[in-house]
């Protein structure tokens, strides 16, 4: 079946770099995504990378992937107290184009000034 | 231009009783998917809507059903209200026909529900 896991929290001090794991089941997964979700707020997509990448950067974000481990991370560089959020691993299958997206629990990052 | 928007933001229901809940997708996106996330979780997948039909269900009771306009809108409906029920719910767009395939979903800020 489809299950998205991640670790609940993370600490971190402000300018280093936060690395955010996340681990799939799906092997048929063709995209992956990170939501970030600040209090009383819906989900707003960070990044997404597709299958058959191993790495995409997008200016203070890192996504890299292995698929054979089904292993996603996110890595935000010189991180901010306004990073403070809940960053969310999603997954979709590749039935259809409009495959259902997965969410996995939600790590809750803290950034100590 | 407008997001997603959602109504209303906050409702308070005792058990047993129905609830609808109402969702605008993003100019141009034709989908609509439901999602529900209970305090400290991340969102379940209840269903998504394409072409005013159901096209996809979570695992969800009868209970929960919905409905999708031509104009794209949506409607969740949620019978005979539980307090496990209570949660907020989002709802999230996308476009099939002009996506780039990623399939990205704009969410609304969602619909905070406790139920009594």
């Amino acid at each position: 079946g489809e299950d998205v896991e991640q670790s609940l929290f993370l600490s971190v001090r402000e300018g280093d770099s936060s690395v955010i794991n996340c681990t799939y089941t799906d092997s048929s997964s063709t995209y992956l995504y990170w939501y970030k979700q600040e209090p009383g707020a819906g989900l707003q997509l960070l990044t997404y990378i597709f299958s058959n990448m191993d790495m995409k950067q997008d200016q203070r974000l890192t996504v890299l992937l292995n698929k054979k481990d089904k292993h996603l991370s996110l890595r935000i560089a010189d991180t901010q107290t306004g990073d403070s959020a809940i960053y969310f691993c999603a997954e979709r299958g590749s039935k259809t184009s409009y495959d259902k997206v997965i969410f996995g629990p939600g790590t809750s990052l803290s950034v100590i000034p | 231009d407008a997001g997603v928007t959602q109504s209303p933001t906050h409702l308070i229901k005792t058990r047993g009783q129905q609830v609808t809940l109402r969702c605008s997708p993003k100019s141009g996106h034709d989908t609509v998917s439901w999602y529900q996330q209970a305090l400290g979780q991340g969102p379940q997948f209840i269903f998504q809507y394409y072409e005013e039909e159901e096209r996809q269900r979570g695992n969800f009771p009868d209970r929960f059903s919905g409905h999708q306009f031509p104009n794209y809108s949506s409607e969740l409906n949620v019978n005979a209200l539980l307090l496990g029920d209570s949660a907020l719910y989002l709802c999230a767009s996308s476009s099939v026909a002009g996506g780039s395939g990623a399939n990205v979903l704009t969410f609304g800020a969602g619909s905070r529900l406790t139920v009594l």
